[in-house]
């Protein structure tokens, strides 16, 4: 069965700092690939996608993630992280031609201000 | 425009009982999900409907649970005779069209269950 590892189950940064969290999966076909984001007391909200095309894509507030289809990766990173980034972060993957997303268990980061 | 809505946003219930958890998509999205978020268990997936076609339900833990969809909008997600083990938050999503490979799901705020 397909599945998605998180790497991290906790971060905690300071301000500032750079952020990388790791997702790898395990289905080898075609994939589309999500990294969802839960602020506190708030619904999951989509960070961003990638389908197809230039590997390194950008989502809001200065997310991006890498697809790195050698390695089965697709981390998510920001080069300063801000205390409002305090969130649960979801990697998700969806099979090509599939319907149910297949989320990771989440990464909590906690910021420091 | 709206989201994705749902409700109750909160559900306490006794074991044993039966509980109806209501999802209402995003106005014109055609596929509808539903995802349980448990402690230790993430997020699974449990139904999904598209249109008018039948629904999958490879997802659903037990034949407890079960889901309608009227009118091709309104969904309704049904726990028959409770245990402690449904205690989760039921999540609904919705897309423009599930079946094109890159469809986009957006969340509702979940019901959150609790089963004493």
């Amino acid at each position: 069965a397909q599945s998605v590892s998180q790497h991290n189950h906790h971060v905690i940064l300071s301000e500032a700092a750079s952020l990388e969290l790791g997702c790898n999966y395990s289905y080898g076909g075609t994939v589309n690939l999500f990294w969802y984001v839960q602020y506190p007391g708030q619904h999951l909200q989509l960070l961003l996608k990638y389908f197809s095309g230039d590997p390194l894509v950008k989502g809001i507030k200065g997310f991006e993630a890498e697809f790195i289809k050698s390695k089965f990766s697709f981390n998510l990173r920001k080069p300063s992280v801000q205390w409002s980034d305090t969130a649960e972060y979801f990697c998700a993957v969806k099979e090509g031609a599939g319907t149910a997303l297949i989320f990771g268990k989440g990464t909590t980061l906690s910021v420091s201000s | 425009g709206a989201g994705v809505s749902q409700s109750p946003s909160n559900k306490v219930t006794e074991k044993g009982k039966d509980v109806e958890l209501r999802c209402d998509p995003i106005s014109g999205h055609t596929a509808l999900y539903w995802y349980r978020q448990s402690l230790g268990q993430g997020l699974e997936f449990l139904i999904y409907f598209q249109g008018n076609s039948a629904p999958d339900k490879s997802g659903l833990p037990s034949d407890r649970f079960s889901a309608e969809r009227t009118g091709g909008s309104v969904s309704t997600l049904t726990i028959q005779r409770t245990q402690q083990e449904d205690s989760a938050v039921y999540l609904c999503a919705s897309s423009l069209a599930g079946g094109r490979s890159t469809d986009t799901q957006y969340f509702g705020p979940g019901t959150r269950l609790t089963v004493l």
